[in-house]
This record gives structure tokens, C-alpha cells and sequence, in this order.
């Protein structure tokens, strides 16, 4: 059974820095596309970050230069370093796997198994 | 653009059927998928690909494409499909991946 559950995530000061992690079972993360994705409170789905294959990372612009997406393969478990926090970036953290598809002239990329989050809240 | 545009409600009467859409140019390329989410539970998805349902899910979601719109089609709407539904879909030329900005369906 595939799990992902997440954790670290608190209560941190404006300028403070956190990292979450993302303890996956069920399937190996080093063979997978992760994703980690926010949700502040009341409002919609964002994408925050994606890791591929080797050290191919990708991140959403609000992310980019202050948060870090990693991952260890021999502990299964994904990581998001956030450094440099903000109000705006209290939400609650999923992460996510992903799957990312091209045949017959089509993409796909959606994200079929998620964790049940954890809460950030940026605030003095 | 590499945005999506959702209608933020939607509402049907119990054992009808609703349609939720999904626009923007990145669904001229890519395959939305679709995401439920119920109060303080995680997304589950529901719908991806062509029109493919993961294990678990009712047959009476159903996923479409043309142009730049994705829809999400639920027919006999259950009480218990009220819930807030997510598209998403990527941007090749940023490398990101975008999400709609969510429709809350109530069933009546």
C-alpha cells in the first residue's frame, strides 16, 4: 500500500526557516517524480516544487531561491527546505507523487497519491 | 498562458448531472487531471489521462478534452460527491505545474 506522511511543519517566525519531510512507503521515491504542493487556509491548490530523476528540480517562481526540494533514497523520504519564510507561505504542505506521461501525442501529469499534510504557520 | 480557469460553484440536484470545466492553453497539450477534496482531508484524484478512474473510483466520474477546455462530468451526482473539485495540468516552457482555482460543487 502506497503512504506518504508528512511532518515538521509548525509554528516559525516571519524570516525563520523550517523543513518538512515526506516518509514514503509502498514504492521508492528514487524511482519517482515528487512533488510538494500548498494549500494557505480557505483557498485553492499551488504548486510549490518537483523533483525528477537525478538532480532535475523544478519550482513554482515564489519558491525559487528560498526553498529546496531533495529527496534521500536510502531513507525513502522527500524533503522541502524553506528558508527565509514569509505570512503568505502559511499553508497547509502536501507532498505528492507524480506521474508524467507523453504518448500518442498527449501529456499528462497529474498526481496520484498524496499525504495528508502538514500545517505551516508564519507568524510573531 | 499557463493558467487554469475554474467556475468557483457549481451546484446539481442529487441524481443529476453536473459538468465542472477546466480552461487554459496548456490543455491543448496536456490531459487535465482532476482532483476531489472534502473539508480537512487531502486531495484525492478522480480523474486522468484520456478519461482513466484510479482504483476505488465510482464509474460516474467521467473526463473529456476539446481545445483548451478539460470538463469533469459526474452523472447521478450523490450526496456525497459535494466536495471541492482541482484541475491541473503543466507548463512545459516554465516547468511548472499549475492547478485551477477550484469549483465547490453542492449537491441540492
Amino acid at each position: 500500500e502506497v503512504q506518504l506522511v508528512e511532518s515538521g511543519g509548525g509554528l516559525i517566525q516571519p524570516g525563520g526557516s523550517l523543513r518538512l519531510s515526506c516518509a514514503a512507503s509502498g514504492f521508492t521515491v528514487s524511482g519517482s517524480y515528487m512533488s510538494w504542493v500548498r494549500q494557505a487556509p480557505g483557498k485553492g491548490l499551488e504548486w510549490v516544487s518537483a523533483i525528477h530523476n537525478g538532480n532535475d528540480t523544478f519550482y513554482a517562481d515564489f519558491a525559487k531561491g528560498r526553498f529546496t526540494i531533495s529527496k534521500d533514497n536510502s531513507k525513502n523520504t522527500l524533503f522541502l527546505q524553506m528558508n527565509n519564510l514569509r505570512a503568505d507561505d502559511t499553508a497547509v504542505y502536501y507532498c505528492a507523487r507524480d506521474q508524467w506521461v507523453f504518448y500518442s501525442g498527449w501529456y499528462e501529469y497529474y498526481f496520484d497519491y498524496w499525504g495528508q499534510g502538514t500545517l505551516v504557520t508564519v507568524s510573531s | 498562458s499557463s493558467e487554469l480557469t475554474q467556475d468557483p460553484a457549481v451546484s446539481v440536484a442529487l441524481g443529476q448531472t453536473v459538468r465542472i470545466t477546466c480552461q487554459g492553453d496548456g490543455l491543448r497539450m496536456y490531459y487535465a487531471g482532476w482532483y476531489q477534496q472534502k473539508p480537512g482531508q487531502a486531495p484525492l484524484l478522480v480523474i486522468y489521462g484520456k478519461n482513466y478512474r484510479p482504483s476505488g473510483i465510482p464509474e460516474r466520474f467521467s473526463g473529456s478534452s476539446s481545445g483548451n477546455t478539460a470538463s469533469l462530468t459526474i452523472t447521478g451526482a450523490q450526496a456525497e460527491d459535494e466536495a471541492d473539485y482541482f484541475c491541473n495540468s503543466r507548463d512545459n516552457n516554465l516547468n511548472q505545474v499549475v492547478f485551477g482555482g477550484g469549483t465547490k460543487l453542492t449537491v441540492l
